[in-house]
């Protein structure tokens, strides 16, 4: 069985700030993992995925993650937030052998001016 | 167009109503999925289709009923629902259903409401 846990449903950081938000996987084979965003009354669009190259996987707008085995984590940072990151993230995680995507309960960022 | 497109992008209905929601993707996707996302629980795969034939269905009740006449077109067709299959039903579609790193493109979403 496989899972994802994202650490806090809500994250308020200021204009400017550090964006971290967590996700924990859970997978007894490799995984395959992923960053989606949906803005509001959107559907979800892919901002990075890991498929097992380079542990520092580089995504759209700015975000990257970082695959750390020994801690079971793939958590989403951005250096600098923005007013239009504001939306909710979620993480997915798939494995070989297992196609369907299985998708975390999502963070909501929100953006302090 | 481009994209998978969903419509409608809302709908309410009574329980006793037939609806059904269509999505159409023009990427030349092999799989198409749906999806139902409700308030404070994770996205829930419903149906998966692969070249037209349907290869997952994760105990779905009966009242939701999918239909994929081509590798483009998926509609869900819904009958007796109940207020709690109120959410927003995302549809999406990849390359390949078997090839497990592929990235899952998404449509809108239609918002539904059971009354």
């Amino acid at each position: 069985a496989q899972s994802v846990t994202q650490l806090g449903s809500h994250v308020s950081v200021s204009e400017g700030a550090l964006v971290l938000l967590r996700c924990n996987y859970s997978s007894s084979v490799p995984p395959y993992l992923f960053w989606y965003v949906q803005y509001p009354n959107q559907g979800l669009q892919l901002l990075l995925k890991y498929t097992s190259a380079a542990t520092l996987v580089k995504g759209i707008n700015g975000f990257e993650a970082e695959f750390k085995k020994s801690e079971t984590s793939f958590h989403l940072t951005k250096p600098s937030a923005h007013m239009s990151d504001a939306a909710e993230y979620f993480c997915a995680v798939s494995h070989f052998g297992n196609e369907k995507l299985t998708f975390g309960t999502g963070t909501r960022l929100t953006i302090i001016p | 167009e481009t994209g998978v497109t969903q419509t409608p992008r809302h709908l309410v209905m009574g329980m006793t109503n037939k609806k059904s929601l269509k999505c159409e993707q023009h990427l030349g996707h092999n799989a198409m999925y749906w999806y139902k996302q409700s308030a404070k629980k994770p996205l829930e795969l419903m149906f998966v289709y692969s070249l037209e034939e349907r290869v997952e269905n994760n105990s779905v009740p009966s009242r939701f009923s999918p239909e994929c006449p081509n590798s483009s077109h998926l509609f869900l067709h819904l009958h007796t629902l109940q207020p709690e299959d109120s959410a927003l039903y995302l549809c999406a579609s990849s390359q390949d259903a078997t090839v497990t790193n592929t990235e899952a493109f998404f449509g809108q979403g239609t918002r539904l409401t059971v009354v």
